[in-house]
C-alpha cells in the first residue's frame, strides 16, 4: 500500500513568489492533514481536511497561506507571496482514526 | 496554547547503552503518541498510549502514560546504530480537536557505534 506522498520534496524560491505544495493520502483515508515544523522547534498543526472540507484551520499562520483538497483526494497548499519566516518542512498526514496519523516524507521550503 | 517540553533535546550515547527521554505538559491529554523521525523522511508512529498509566512496549522500545495524563516517557533499550533520528512525542487532546496533535520540540539519538 503507497504511503502519503508529497511533492515536491525541496523548493527554493526568493521572498515573494509563490510556491504550492502538494500531498497525495493513503488512498481510503478521508482525513489529511497540513504540519509544519520550523528549524528546531516542533512540528505544528495547520489544518485539517475532511474529505474535501476543511475541518480546522486553526493553525494557519496568515492568508498568505491557502489549502485546498479538490474532490477530496490529493490536497494542495500554496503560499503567495512567500516571506522568509515560511521556511520549513512542510508535512502532510492522513488518517482513518483521529490521532493515528501517517506523514508524508515532507516538502523542505527554503525562501531566500 | 498547549505545549509540550520534551527532554532532553539531544543525546549522544554508546551502542548498546538504555536511552530515556520524556515529554510534560501543563494540559491533558487523552492519547500520547511517540514518533520517530529518520533523516529525510516524514514522522514514523512507534508507540500510541490510551489510558492513563497504561505501559506498552514494541520491541526494544517501551512507553508509558502518566497517571496525570499529563506527561509520558519513552526508554529504548539496548540501543542499536538504526535508532538514530528524531524522537517526538505528541498528545492528542481528544474531543473536536479529532487529528490535531501537539508535538515536543524532539529528541536528536546520535548512537555511537
Amino acid at each position: 500500500e503507497a504511503g502519503v506522498t508529497q511533492f515536491p520534496s525541496h523548493s527554493v524560491i526568493e521572498k515573494g513568489q509563490t510556491v504550492t505544495l502538494r500531498c497525495d493520502p493513503i488512498s481510503g483515508h478521508d482525513n489529511l492533514y497540513w504540519y509544519r515544523r520550523v528549524m528546531g522547534k516542533e512540528i505544528k498543526f495547520l489544518l485539517h481536511f475532511v474529505k474535501e472540507s476543511k475541518q480546522d484551520e486553526s493553525g494557519m499562520p496568515n492568508n498568505r497561506f491557502l489549502a485546498e483538497r479538490t474532490g477530496g483526494t490529493y490536497s494542495t497548499l500554496k503560499v503567495q507571496p512567500a516571506e522568509l519566516e515560511d521556511s520549513g518542512v512542510y508535512f502532510c498526514a492522513s488518517s482513518q482514526r483521529p490521532e493515528k496519523l501517517f506523514f508524508g516524507s515532507g516538502t523542505q521550503l527554503s525562501v531566500l | 496554547g498547549q505545549q509540550l517540553n520534551q527532554s532532553p533535546q539531544s543525546m549522544f550515547i554508546q551502542e548498546g547503552e538504555d536511552v530515556s527521554m520524556n515529554c510534560t505538559s501543563s494540559s491533558i491529554f487523552n492519547t500520547w503518541l511517540w514518533y520517530k523521525q529518520d533523516p529525510g523522511e516524514g514522522p514514523v508512529l512507534l508507540i500510541a498510549l490510551y489510558k492513563a498509566g497504561e505501559l506498552t512496549s514494541n520491541g526494544r522500545l517501551t512507553a508509558q502514560f502518566g497517571i496525570t495524563r499529563k506527561d509520558s516517557f519513552l526508554n529504548i533499550s539496548a540501543s542499536i546504530p538504526s535508532d538514530v533520528g528524531i524522537y517526538f512525542c505528541a498528545g492528542h487532546a481528544g474531543g473536536t480537536s479529532y487529528g490535531k496533535l501537539t508535538f515536543g520540540q524532539g529528541t536528536i539519538l546520535t548512537v555511537h557505534p
